[in-house]
């Protein structure tokens, strides 16, 4: 059983609020992801990160932010969300080894009103 | 950048079998994964290909060839808990980020 953990599960938040999405894994991985889910569409990568203090934009550009600053940590942050940035957020992880199995945290369903 | 298709949705009988395609297109290739999705929740790992040929888990077995740029994810003997998502994932050799295809659909009738 993956070992990765996000919370909160669920959000209700209202427009121009800041939120941060938390993401932590106890497996030591060197590479975190974040992606974002419509229901019953496809995952769409947001960010991602090689290790400590290494973030990069993914394939969908999105208004949120990431850091890492320690291994096991990738928070995801909206400094103003919006009706739109209603959807899943699902975190990932992967060892260090270019074939290591990626694993997914539960997700949060975020809605914005 | 990776072309990766699946087909949309597939319809089954419970007990039956089936078989989800996968294409991709990319460069540097270092492995296909297959994953699946239940509704409202994470994708759960299934399958790793990197070689050429058939791997086999139980009532689940994944194909690859790498010359034809081609996957097969195989369900046999359905039940109606794998009436989920199938996500095909490649990884290329700088292999920082897995990229996913759209997903299959796939509905168990009984």
């Amino acid at each position: 059983e993956a070992d990765i953990y996000q919370t909160p599960r669920y959000l209700v938040i209202g427009t121009g609020k800041k939120i941060t999405l938390e993401c932590s894994q106890t497996m030591g991985h060197d590479k975190m992801y974040w992606y974002q889910q419509d229901p019953g569409m496809e995952l769409h990568l947001i960010h991602y990160s090689y290790g400590v203090n290494s973030t990069e934009k993914g394939d969908l550009s999105s208004e949120s932010t990431v850091s890492r600053i320690r291994t096991e940590h990738f928070p995801l942050t909206l400094e103003s969300a919006r009706p739109s940035h209603t959807s899943q957020y699902l975190c990932a992880s992967r060892p260090g080894t270019a074939i290591g199995e990626q694993y997914f945290g539960p997700g949060t369903r975020l809605t914005v009103t | 950048g990776q072309n990766i298709d699946q087909p949309t949705e597939m319809t089954a009988t419970e007990g039956a079998i089936v078989q989800i395609n996968c294409t991709y297109q990319t460069s540097g290739f270092n492995g296909l994964f297959w994953y699946q999705q239940h509704a409202g929740e994470a994708p759960t790992f299934l399958s790793y290909n990197v070689l050429d040929g058939l791997e086999e888990k139980g009532r689940f077995s994944s194909f690859l060839s790498r010359s034809k740029g081609y996957s097969y994810l195989l369900l046999k003997e359905l039940q109606m808990k794998d009436s989920a998502s199938y996500l095909c994932a490649v990884i290329k050799a700088a292999g920082n980020k897995l990229t996913f295809g759209g997903g299959t659909r796939v509905l168990v009738k009984p």
